[in-house]
């Protein structure tokens, strides 16, 4: 089974309006981390925003909000007042930290995000 | 230092050549990774260092794969008797260690296209 699943794979934003992208994960580990990373065409993996499976809160950085539903599995990226920079592949990763192998992210198979004027 | 360096960018190589990638990783990080990203999909494991110690290899690195890191610095990917399928982007990663939460700073990877 997928552990990461984003069903989206191309998402279309004006310039200044709020996208969701969307991330659904699956595990059995109570303690895990998900993360969003952007991935434009030079093909560098920006980290953006982490969210702990303890975090009572959502996540934010800057214009990036992370909208956790534990109960969902789901953990979307909501990006406020898309910039035409924004456009880029996203994705979204999971570590589970019970076990040996902890250090692994699993990655989604991504949402290209592009921001029109 | 400001950030994990691959060289080369991309690499074009004929079937059955060897070639070998570097990755430089952030100087006060002592946990490095490579990832393989192949199109339309997200990265996946390959390899972790711990210093220069390998501590897993992920089953999609087959025999002709050989992953180094001499003295915990730099390290290397090889690719032997290279195969179409090995085409992808080879993306290496650092951190300082494996609890924390901001996950890893990747490099830009190496594109490599095997014809």
């Amino acid at each position: 089974a997928q552990k990461i699943t984003q069903t989206q794979p191309g998402m279309f934003v004006q310039e200044k309006e709020a996208v969701t992208l969307d991330c659904t994960y699956d595990t059995s580990d109570p303690s895990y981390g998900l993360f969003w990373y952007k991935q434009p065409s030079s093909g560098e993996m920006i980290f953006l925003i982490y969210q702990g499976s303890y975090d009572q809160q959502n996540a934010t950085e800057g214009r990036y909000s992370l909208n956790f539903q534990k109960a969902r599995k789901s953990a979307n990226l909501v990006i406020s007042a898309s910039q035409l920079g924004d456009s880029a592949m996203y994705f979204c990763a999971m570590r589970e930290f019970s076990g040996g192998s902890n250090y692994k992210l699993t990655f989604g198979k991504g949402t290209l995000l592009t921001v029109n004027p | 230092d400001t950030g994990v360096s691959q060289d080369p960018r991309h690499k074009i190589t004929k079937r059955g050549q060897n070639v070998t990638f570097r990755c430089d990783p952030i100087s006060e990080h002592n946990r490095l990774y490579w990832y393989r990203q192949t199109l339309g999909q997200g990265p996946e494991f390959l390899t972790y260092f711990q210093n220069e110690a390998q501590l897993e290899k992920s089953r999609l690195l087959s025999d002709r794969f050989s992953a180094e890191r001499p003295k915990g610095s730099f390290s290397t990917l090889e690719i032997q008797r290279t195969e179409q399928g090995d085409s992808a982007m080879y993306l290496c990663a650092s951190s300082r260690r494996t609890g924390e939460s901001y996950g890893y700073t990747f490099g830009s990877g190496t594109r490599l296209t095997v014809v």
